[in-house]
């Protein structure tokens, strides 16, 4: 199974900041990399696709980068909406399915 | 736009079953590959498998393999997830999501994406 391991488990900015979450994978998985979204009680949503993709809807502040096994998530300018915890999942070699721990990104 | 709706709330006792449904409107069953999604209280996203309605083929994650049955009744337009020998580990919320564009080959898949999730089912396994 690829594992994935996702860094830091949380993050504490402001808004206005630029940040930064990094997913590490335990293999190559090419660009098969998905971000995804969840605020409290709330199913995940999808963000990014395929590393880079922006899924419709999603705000420009958001971008995707990486290849391999090394992966980022970048938010430039953190609007107060943001806050939430932040899902990577690689979509590279199934059955199993397999995600990031996620990184909760909480206010300061 | 696909609209999924799950089934409500269960309590189960420790050595029991549940059985969650799955309904994804905006288009037939068969078109669909849903897969199912859990997260313990505070904790990560866990997939436990996937049914790729249209083949009728399941894919279960082998930590669930031989406790979760995953199916799908195309009369009903409706998805199934049971999962068996209940523990107090097995208290979640559990998610069906639409899988789209997954691709597979004789060894393994490329994973579509789960872009249409359900509101999530809360299981609480408590004696």
């Amino acid at each position: 199974d690829i594992q994935m391991t996702q860094s830091p488990s949380s993050l504490s900015a402001s808004v206005g900041d630029r940040v930064t979450i990094t997913c590490r994978a335990s293999q190559s998985i090419n660009n098969y990399l998905n971000w995804y979204q969840q605020k409290p009680g709330k199913a995940p949503k999808l963000l990014i696709s395929a590393t880079s993709n922006l899924q419709s809807g999603v705000p420009s502040r958001f971008s995707g980068s990486g290849s391999g096994t090394d992966f980022t998530l970048t938010i430039s300018s953190l609007q107060p909406e943001d806050f939430a915890t932040y899902f990577c999942q690689q979509s590279y070699s199934t059955p199993p399915v397999t995600f990031g721990q996620g990184t909760r990104l909480e206010i300061k | 736009q696909v609209l999924v709706v799950q089934s409500g709330p269960e309590v189960r006792k420790p050595g029991s079953s549940v059985k969650v449904s799955c309904k994804a409107s905006g288009g037939t069953l068969s078109s669909y590959t849903l897969s199912w999604v859990r997260q313990a209280p505070g904790q990560g996203l866990e997939w436990l498998g996937r049914i790729i309605a249209v083949l009728g083929t399941t894919h279960y994650s082998q930590k669930f393999q031989g406790r979760v049955t995953i199916s799908a009744d195309k009369s009903t337009a409706t998805a199934y997830m049971e999962l068996n020998s209940l523990t107090s580990d097995d208290t979640a919320v559990y998610y069906c999501a639409t899988e789209t564009g997954i691709f597979c080959n004789r060894s393994s898949c490329y994973a579509g994406l789960f872009d249409f999730w359900g509101q999530g089912t809360l299981v609480t396994v408590s004696s």
